[in-house]
């Protein structure tokens, strides 16, 4: 199936830095949904969109649905050490499936 | 809060053994969901389910079947494990009615290793 170009692959970064990835697709979707999983576990939904343009916040994280609608964003202000982790988007079209990225490593340099 | 727990984080088989993966929801879910996750490959999506006794296949159902009697459970059945199988096992389920999903919620994961 189609996955989600998701990028940087990886990222390493020194506390209190400010991260940004984005997630791409070729098509539209109507809703996206940013995830975080860490090692040995089942993601975690950290924020949700549903219109183009919305910018939602959770805390230190900013996400962003494209105007396009096929694309999104994800920010983290002031990295801290337990932002350690992958982190994926997802698009649905509005019907029963998700459309997952591939994924964003972040590593914290301590 | 949401809870979706799974019956084991870890399991070991041997080839040919029929294993049963379990998925309990305490949220009244309608839309639960399998995956396998990989590295590189991402989560695929094996089967999933609208409702009660409802099932439809995924992008990767060939080895596997699923079982959903009950509103909050959904078990995933490998008929014969194969090596090909060992992976991470992700169950997810949502609140919303049949026909839209979003804000899947994951369970632990069951990593199977097939020996």
């Amino acid at each position: 199936g189609q996955q989600l170009n998701q990028s940087p692959q990886s990222m390493f970064i020194q506390e209190g830095e400010d991260v940004s990835m984005n997630c791409t697709s070729s098509s539209i979707f109507n809703t996206w949904l940013w995830y975080k999983q860490e090692p040995g576990e089942g993601p975690v939904l950290l924020i949700a969109l549903y219109k183009a343009g919305e910018l939602t916040s959770n805390g230190r994280l900013t996400a962003q649905f494209g105007i396009t609608r096929k694309d999104s964003f994800l920010n983290i202000s002031a990295s801290i050490p337990s932002d350690v982790g992958i982190y994926f988007c997802a698009g649905s079209r509005g019907n029963e499936k998700l459309t997952f990225g591939t994924g964003t490593r972040l590593t914290i340099i301590p | 809060d949401v809870k979706v727990t799974q019956s084991s984080r870890y399991l070991v088989k041997r080839t040919g053994e029929k294993v049963f993966l379990e998925c309990v929801q305490d949220m009244d879910h309608e839309n639960m969901f399998w995956y396998r996750q990989d590295p590189g490959l991402g989560l695929r999506l094996i089967y999933f389910s609208y409702d009660v006794k409802m099932k439809e296949k995924g992008d990767i159902p060939e080895g596997y079947s699923v079982s959903r009697e009950k509103k909050e459970r959904f078990s995933l059945i490998l008929e014969s494990a194969s090596t090909n199988q060992t992976s991470m096992y992700l169950c997810a389920s949502t609140r919303t009615p049949m026909g839209f999903s979003y804000e899947q919620y994951f369970g632990p994961g069951t990593r199977l290793t097939v020996t």
